[in-house]
């Protein structure tokens, strides 16, 4: 079992859309939780932490973390084709950030 | 605050030479990660650094690799007598420890070919 999975997708969601990306980790002592967005060629950039149970909302980006059921999600509200990226899932736990082969988004005109 | 820089941005070398990556973090930053990234794979922790110091290293990182950062600011990474298998995007990143936060940010990769 991989430590952090993802869909690799890719997902396809038309402009104006909400977009949902999905992350499962499988370490129960993980701390925090980011999601990066990697366009093709580029190295990735943070869109997203999150250290507690619950929705965080930053623009049209919301961040809901379950410790319980060792999941957490990226939700991009009204979706625009510059979003279309590869979405990274990192989970960290003591001085050690894994990350997910990521979830490849494509937003259609 | 310029961000996290790397050089060289692009690296071609033939099987068996040494190269020698540079990253420089931003400046109040106190810990630098490096990580491999290959292609449709998530970036794969190599080493990192607090301050000076180099306090864990990959069990996957080979003795071809080695990493220094001697005044805990810049930091470089070699590959010695490299092999294809080496060729892939090497990433830096740098994050600060004293806020309890750990948020890492990445420069823009060194994309490494050996041919």
């Amino acid at each position: 079992q991989k430590e952090v999975e993802q869909n690799s997708g890719p997902l396809s969601v038309p402009e104006g859309a909400i977009a949902s990306l999905n992350c499962t980790y499988s370490d129960r002592g993980s701390q925090s939780f980011f999601w990066y967005r990697q366009y093709s060629g580029k190295s990735p950039e943070l869109i997203m932490s999150i250290y507690s149970n619950g929705d965080k909302e930053d623009g049209r980006f919301t961040a809901q973390l379950n410790k319980a059921s060792q999941y957490v999600s990226l939700l991009i509200r009204d979706s625009q084709p510059s979003d279309s990226a590869t979405y990274l899932c990192a989970v960290y736990n003591n001085n050690d950030m894994r990350f997910g082969a990521g979830t490849r988004l494509t937003v259609k005109p | 605050d310029t961000g996290v820089s790397q050089d060289p941005r692009h690296k071609i070398t033939k099987r068996g030479q040494n190269v020698t990556f540079r990253c420089d973090p931003i400046s109040e930053h106190n810990r630098l990660y490096w990580y491999r990234q290959t292609l449709g794979q998530g970036p794969e922790f190599l080493t990192y650094f607090q301050n000076e110091a180099q306090l864990e290293k990959s069990r996957l990182l080979s003795d071809r690799f080695s990493a220094e950062r001697p005044k805990g600011s810049f930091s470089t990474l070699e590959i010695q007598r490299t092999e294809q298998g080496d060729s892939a995007m090497y990433l830096c990143a740098s994050s600060f420890s004293g806020r309890g936060g750990y948020e890492q940010y990445f420069g823009p990769g060194t994309r490494l070919t050996v041919t």
